[in-house]
């Protein structure tokens, strides 16, 4: 895997819109995944996790879906909210790297009352 | 459950004096934690993992006679930046895996900002 320190890319919405947040990662040997939330100045939030032997999972107003074959994951957030406003990073472990994630290079959302 | 402190909030210093950061599971048990630092609009860089009782894990190109990092019980991790300069002023944030994870599931501290002068 790999954590990449360039500028984070930007979704902007409009309150009550549909987001959805990519991510690709890197390692075809990763089994688990983590969607986090970070407001300013402030650490990570653990969203949702997904483990490899699913492709979708849901909680409240977020859903995950895993695609393995194309190595990519998505974080969709229902009815956005301007609280919803904050950097998203994905994060993928393995097993085999006793589950110390590597982090995405995340995703500044927007979002506009 | 499963919350983090980290101490100070931000801090302060002038270049050349040494800045300790504290990182504090407060409900449970944590073998293992970790320790980031963040610059702004940036990812989370992995500088070191953190085991109690042993040698902390620097991850490549981090010095740890830089970073001296102290994990002496099983809820709580020091992370000290020696001879601080302005270069390393960033977020500093350390995370916890509880004891009983089977996936080392992490929760993280709130973070601290460190301004060099």
């Amino acid at each position: 895997g790999e954590s990449v320190g360039l500028h984070l890319p930007t979704l902007s919405v409009q309150e009550g819109d549909n987001s959805i947040i990519n991510c690709a990662y890197s390692n075809s040997a990763s089994d688990y995944f983590i969607w986090y939330k970070q407001e300013s100045g402030k650490g990570p939030q653990f969203i949702i996790d997904i483990r490899s032997n699913m492709d979708k999972r849901q909680g409240q107003r977020v859903t995950v879906l895993l695609n393995k074959t194309v190595k990519h994951l998505s974080l969709q957030i229902a009815a956005t909210q301007p609280g919803d406003s904050a950097v998203y990073f994905c994060a993928e472990s393995s097993s085999g790297g006793s589950y110390i994630p590597t982090f995405g290079r995340g995703t500044s959302l927007i979002v506009h009352p | 459950g499963a919350v983090v402190s980290q101490h100070p909030s931000w801090v302060i210093c002038k270049s050349g004096t040494s800045v300790k950061i504290e990182c504090r599971s407060l409900d449970f048990q944590a073998t293992t934690m970790f320790w980031y630092r963040q610059f702004p609009k940036q990812s989370l860089m992995l500088m070191a993992t953190s085991n109690e009782g042993s040698k902390a894990t620097y991850e490549q190109g981090v010095e740890k006679d830089k970073f001296l990092i102290n994990h002496a019980s099983l809820t709580l991790s020091t992370l000290t930046v020696t001879s601080a300069h302005p270069e390393d002023s960033s977020f500093y944030i350390c995370s916890a895996i509880p004891a009983y994870s089977n996936y080392n599931e992490q929760f993280f501290g709130p973070g601290t900002r460190l301004t060099v002068l």
